[in-house]
């Protein structure tokens, strides 16, 4: 199976932005990389995904590298809201229900 | 904006007691999961129902059965609850087959087995 590799923790000031980096280097070519984060005491909450262009919502963006070996999540100015552990996830497009989660980065915000 | 919702935010139930777990989401998803998640193991996959009175195991699901008799409805069962039971339990849906497909989460339920 496929998995991800994420920093265990990255800081950040508020306002600025953030890059969130993940390694996938045994990633299949129909694996989609979602990003989910999760905030204290809550369920995870969808951030973004893509398969091999970049992608932009009103979240963030995400960067995949041309090789599908790693990608960035980057958030363009964080708030202290977005204080949480991001999960960068690769959903088997072979199974229907499959997700391989990493450990994810905790990001810390400092007003 | 989809809503899965979870019955019980928190609970604690006694050694040997059978537990529900209701979960509700409002967007005639197919799909319907259960999950649970422990520090240092991240979420791990217990059932998962790809459509009404169908179901297949995860990873993990020794200890546990589940029921879906109407397409918004996931229940989760814990036939006698364990301590080892004790964790924060996550139903999420999404639609369709394909895996570009989000997948959408509850809060959560924080259960304890005492």
């Amino acid at each position: 199976d496929a998995k991800t590799t994420q920093p265990n923790s990255m800081e950040s000031n508020e306002e600025e932005p953030v890059h969130l980096p993940c390694n996938h280097s045994t990633i299949s070519g129909t694996d989609y990389i979602h990003w989910y984060r999760q905030r204290p005491s809550q369920g995870p909450e969808y951030v973004i995904h893509g398969l091999t262009s970049n992608v932009n919502n009103r979240m963030a963006s995400l960067a995949i590298a041309e090789d599908r070996k790693s990608s960035t999540l980057i958030l363009h100015r964080a708030t202290l809201r977005d204080a949480a552990v991001y999960y960068c996830i690769l959903r088997d497009g072979g199974s229907n229900y499959q997700l391989i989660w990493g450990a994810g980065t905790k990001l810390i915000i400092k007003p | 904006d989809v809503k899965v919702t979870q019955s019980s935010r928190y609970l604690v139930k006694r050694t040997g007691e059978k537990v529900f777990l209701e979960c509700v989401q409002d967007m005639d998803h197919e799909n319907m999961f259960w999950y649970r998640q422990d520090p240092g193991l991240g979420l791990r996959l217990i059932y998962f129902s790809y459509d009404v009175k169908m179901k297949e195991k995860g990873d993990i699901p020794e200890g546990y059965s589940v029921s879906r008799e109407k397409k918004e409805r996931f229940s989760l069962i814990l036939e006698s609850a364990s301590t080892n039971q004790t964790s924060m339990y996550l139903c999420a849906s999404s639609i369709g087959q394909h895996s570009g497909n989000t997948i959408y989460f509850g809060e959560g339920s924080w259960l304890t087995v005492v």
